[in-house]
């Protein structure tokens, strides 16, 4: 069955410190990646997404995220990382068949000063 | 702007009851989801629909059900609710499998 881990269910880095989101997906074919971000209170913010193509995707707030084929992954990456980056960040996944769009369990990022 | 409404933001029900929960989008999407988010868990697919009338359940279909009546309405039924349904629900619609996925802003369920 498809599914998706985020292995970290907390990270906390220093401002301005560089940040490294993991996810690991389970699907046979070629996947349609997302990060999405929701901070506290607030619904779900789309941050980047894979289809095709070059395999490093730029996204919104300075994140960027790159698929690998082959380790099954697309960690989402910021070299800076801002006091308002505070969040929790999800890994999503949908399959070319099915329709389903699926969730990891969420990584929440804590960023101290 | 797309919008994705669901009906309320905060719910308080008592254990049996019927419980419905609404979502509506304006986009004409063929894609819509509810999922329930917990911490530690994550978002997890409850039920789905792709076309008007059909539906497919997620990873936890048990104690819940769905109508899609109309392109634009999906409903989520608590038959009979129960305090382990306490949670915060989640509607999404999306056209197709490679664009963004749109949220409504969530219903927080409380069953006592």
């Amino acid at each position: 069955a498809q599914s998706v881990t985020q292995p970290d269910i907390h990270i906390t880095v220093s401002e301005g410190a560089s940040l490294e989101l993991r996810c690991n997906y389970s699907y046979g074919a070629t996947p349609y990646l997302f990060w999405y971000v929701q901070s506290p209170g607030q619904g779900l913010q789309l941050l980047l997404k894979y289809f095709s193509g070059d395999t490093l995707v730029q996204g919104i707030k300075g994140f960027e995220a790159e698929f690998k084929r082959s380790q099954s992954s697309f960690n989402l990456r910021k070299p800076s990382v801002h006091w308002s980056d505070a969040a929790e960040y999800f890994c999503a996944v949908t399959m070319e068949y099915g329709n389903k769009l699926v969730f990891g369990a969420g990584t929440i990022l804590r960023v101290k000063s | 702007d797309v919008k994705v409404t669901q009906s309320s933001r905060y719910l308080v029900k008592r254990t049996g009851e019927k419980v419905f929960l609404e979502c509506v989008q304006d986009m004409d999407h063929e894609n819509m989801f509810w999922y329930r988010q917990d911490p530690g868990l994550g978002l997890r697919l409850i039920y789905f629909s792709y076309d008007v009338k059909m539906k497919e359940k997620g990873d936890i279909p048990e104690g819940y059900s769905v109508s899609r009546e109309k392109k634009e309405r999906f409903s989520l039924i608590l038959e009979s609710a129960s305090t382990n349904q306490t949670s915060m629900y989640l509607c999404a619609s999306l056209e197709g499998l490679n664009t963004e996925a749109f949220f409504g802003q969530g219903t927080r369920l409380t069953v006592v």
